[in-house]
């Protein structure tokens, strides 16, 4: 049990355009899920933290206009990178919690690549 | 601001051979995730400890919460265990998780 997935794995865009990336609790319902970015040889780092039905909740130094999330239902949290630029590439990964304490699950993450 | 330190960032190993990794967090984490990052980046959770000791099979994880300390272990290490081990704190409540910047294991056959 407790499984996330992530949609897509990978992707490719071009300079400008906007990324959706999915995250999906596929067996539980998730309360809370998190955003992720990990840059080449990096830790991970929290990006956001959003609550379904409310407004995300963002780092310091985490653009909210850039990084949009909308958590619509237990189950669904999606993160859009709008008008992507190439330092935007990185791994992002999600997590979700049933509860939101302790216990996270952790998507397989996906690849963004901009060029 | 939560804090996670863990050590040593390399480590090479023969196969066969017993593996620890030290994790020490600050004041404001009372949970800590050990997680498993395999090249192509998927993380997959290994534990999630608050006390004592946890096991599951070859791996042991146990946490010394007066010391504010956390170690993870292989038994007959494996190459397939070669990944990076990254231990993450929690602080409770909704919060994200304050992660280390990893341990890169590999190991030899």
């Amino acid at each position: 049990g407790a499984v996330v997935s992530q949609h897509p794995s990978w992707v490719i865009c071009k300079s400008g355009t906007s990324v959706k990336i999915e995250c999906r609790s596929l067996d539980f319902q998730a309360t809370t899920m998190f955003w992720y970015r990990q840059f080449p040889k990096q830790s991970l780092m929290l990006m956001a933290t959003s609550n379904e039905g409310s407004k995300a909740t963002y780092e310091q130094g985490v653009e909210k206009d850039k990084f949009l999330i909308n958590h619509a239902s237990l189950t669904l949290s999606t993160l859009t990178v709008t008008s992507a630029h190439p330092e935007d590439s990185s791994f992002y990964i999600c997590s979700a919690s049933k509860s939101g304490f302790y216990e996270q699950y952790f998507g397989p993450g996906t690849r963004l690549t901009v060029t | 601001k939560n804090e996670v330190e863990q050590s040593p960032q390399n480590l090479t190993a023969q196969e066969g051979e017993f593996i620890t990794i030290n994790c020490s967090y600050s004041v404001g984490i009372s949970a800590l995730h050990w997680l498993q990052q395999h090249p192509g980046g998927g993380i997959v959770s290994l534990f999630m400890l608050s006390s004592g000791k946890k096991k599951h099979g070859r791996l042991i994880a146990t946490i010394n919460i007066q010391e504010k300390h956390s170690s993870l272990h292989i038994t007959a290490s494996h190459p397939r265990d070669s990944a990076v081990y990254i231990c993450a704190g929690a602080g409770g409540g909704a919060d994200g998780l304050t992660f280390g910047k990893g341990t890169h294991l590999i190991i030899q056959p």
